[in-house]
């Protein structure tokens, strides 16, 4: 199985800065023959269910605000919130889809 | 709209058995693949099984395979989880999810419920 390994596992930003989150999994996660990373970033605030941010480790799922980007290849992957809003709290998970299904630990991410 | 929505959790002693079901709306439910993915209380989350948009191919997570079973009626736009010898880690909320590809295997989710609870305590 592949293991999906996230840090930190918290994160104090201040309103308008930058967030970084981390995601390495155990083996790569790109596949050769159409050089996608099966790689996707969640959003889940308390109560709810997940929601999907960004696929294919990059792409912006519809109707996600700009400020969220993802980045990486291979193995080791980011998510990046650029100006951090009071309404991005939550906890952040990444998931590989290139072998079944694993979730990253998840990083709960806080305002300072 | 598109929508999922899941039914069937509650409180069942060890040992017990329940059936989960998640009624879709809102797309051709019978195109794509689904999961399900449960949230032990306070805990991360955990994919649990994966069926295909046909039925043909069934996956699941080591810490359920031989006690629970995914399927799905697609006269209905319904998918089902049907689990068995439940144990007290199996305590969550459970979530169904569809797959963001109309295509075989497993991918990102696109579409989530809210989720049904499921206690297994005696």
């Amino acid at each position: 199985d592949i293991v999906m390994t996230q840090s930190p596992d918290s994160l104090a930003v201040s309103l308008g800065e930058r967030a970084t989150i981390n995601c390495k999994s155990s083996q790569s996660v790109l596949y050769s023959s159409n050089s996608k990373n099966y790689l996707a970033w969640y959003q889940q605030k308390p109560g709810q269910p997940p929601k999907l941010l960004i696929y294919w480790a990059s792409t912006r799922e519809s109707g996600v605000p700009d400020r969220f980007s993802g980045s990486g290849s291979g193995t080791d992957f980011t998510l990046t919130i650029s100006s951090l809003q009071a309404e991005d709290v939550a906890v952040y998970y990444c998931q590989q889809y290139y072998s079944t299904v694993t979730f990253g630990q998840g990083t709960k991410l806080e305002i300072k | 709209q598109v929508q999922l929505v899941e039914s069937g959790g509650g409180v069942v002693q060890p040992g017990g058995s329940l059936r989960l079901s998640c009624a879709a709306s809102g797309f051709t439910f019978r195109s794509y693949g689904f999961h399900w993915v449960r949230q032990a209380p306070g805990k991360g989350l955990e994919w649990v099984a994966f069926i295909q948009s046909d039925g043909s191919n069934k996956y699941y997570a080591d810490s359920v395979k031989g006690r629970f079973t995914i399927s799905r009626d697609n006269s209905k736009n319904t998918l089902y989880l049907q689990m068995n010898s439940l144990r007290a880690e199996d305590t969550a909320v459970y979530y169904c999810a569809k797959n963001g590809v109309p295509a075989a295997g497993t991918y990102y989710m696109d579409v989530w419920g809210k989720g049904t609870t499921v206690t297994v305590s005696s």
